[in-house]
């Protein structure tokens, strides 16, 4: 069964890391054609693409947002992480990591999401 | 980036009627196209992907077709657990854009 869970800071202030971690079970990201991306949902509003991280440790990023994240995985291909700098008020999101795999590439997969609130 | 333009923003049927929503691409997405869906409090699940292929569980009163930039998701005999917003999701090129989505309520 597959699974993926994210946690995160819950609300942290502007200018500061975001620091975020999805923990998943039922497939392993070293499985050739595996990735795990990262999107998140303003609240009331669409999704947005962030970024990803494949089965071969290559790192792929949404160009609007590049320059502040930063995918990354653990040694044991179970966790998947994401910082973004300098957050914003605009950061504010329900924060969702999601599985695609080969040959579709679809998000099939996603976990419940965690709600990240930027505020002073 | 490939712009996805969803229509309608909102939709109102009855139980048992069949229900269109649209979705149309800036460029060409070679049938690279899905369809989520997204209740109140929870995560999308995908429902179709390549354009018109249902995922595993989804029931058969839900369908997809379209080509080239313009496609559409279809609902047959709206039951009341479809109440949901929608998204269309282009797969075809990076960065992977969704639609502004589809909120579906029963009239």
């Amino acid at each position: 069964q597959v699974t993926l869970k994210e946690s995160g800071p819950g609300m942290l202030q502007p200018s500061k890391t975001l620091s975020l971690t999805c923990s998943f079970s039922g497939f392993s990201l070293s499985t050739s054609g595996m990735v795990v991306s990262w999107i998140r949902q303003p609240s009331g509003k669409s999704l947005e693409w962030l970024a990803a991280i494949d089965w071969d440790g290559d790192k792929y990023y949404n160009p609007s947002l590049k320059s502040r994240l930063t995918v990354s995985k653990d040694t044991s291909n179970t966790q998947v992480f994401l910082k973004i700098t300098s957050v914003d008020i605009a950061d504010t999101a329900t924060y969702y990591c999601a599985r695609r795999v080969f040959p579709t590439y679809y998000f099939d997969y996603w976990g419940q999401g965690v709600m990240v609130t930027v505020s002073s | 980036d490939i712009q996805m333009t969803q229509s309608p923003a909102s939709l109102s049927a009855s139980l048992g009627e069949t229900v269109t929503i649209e979705c149309l691409a800036s460029e060409d997405i070679y049938s690279n196209l899905a369809w989520y869906q997204q209740k109140p409090g929870k995560s999308p699940q995908l429902l179709i992907y390549y354009a018109n292929s249902l995922n595993d569980g989804v029931p058969s009163r839900f369908s997809g077709s379209g080509s080239g930039t313009q496609y559409s998701l279809k609902i047959n005999s709206l039951q009341s657990e479809d109440v949901s917003i929608y998204f269309c999701q282009q797969n075809y090129d990076s960065p992977y854009t969704f639609g502004a989505g589809t909120k579906l309520e029963l009239k």
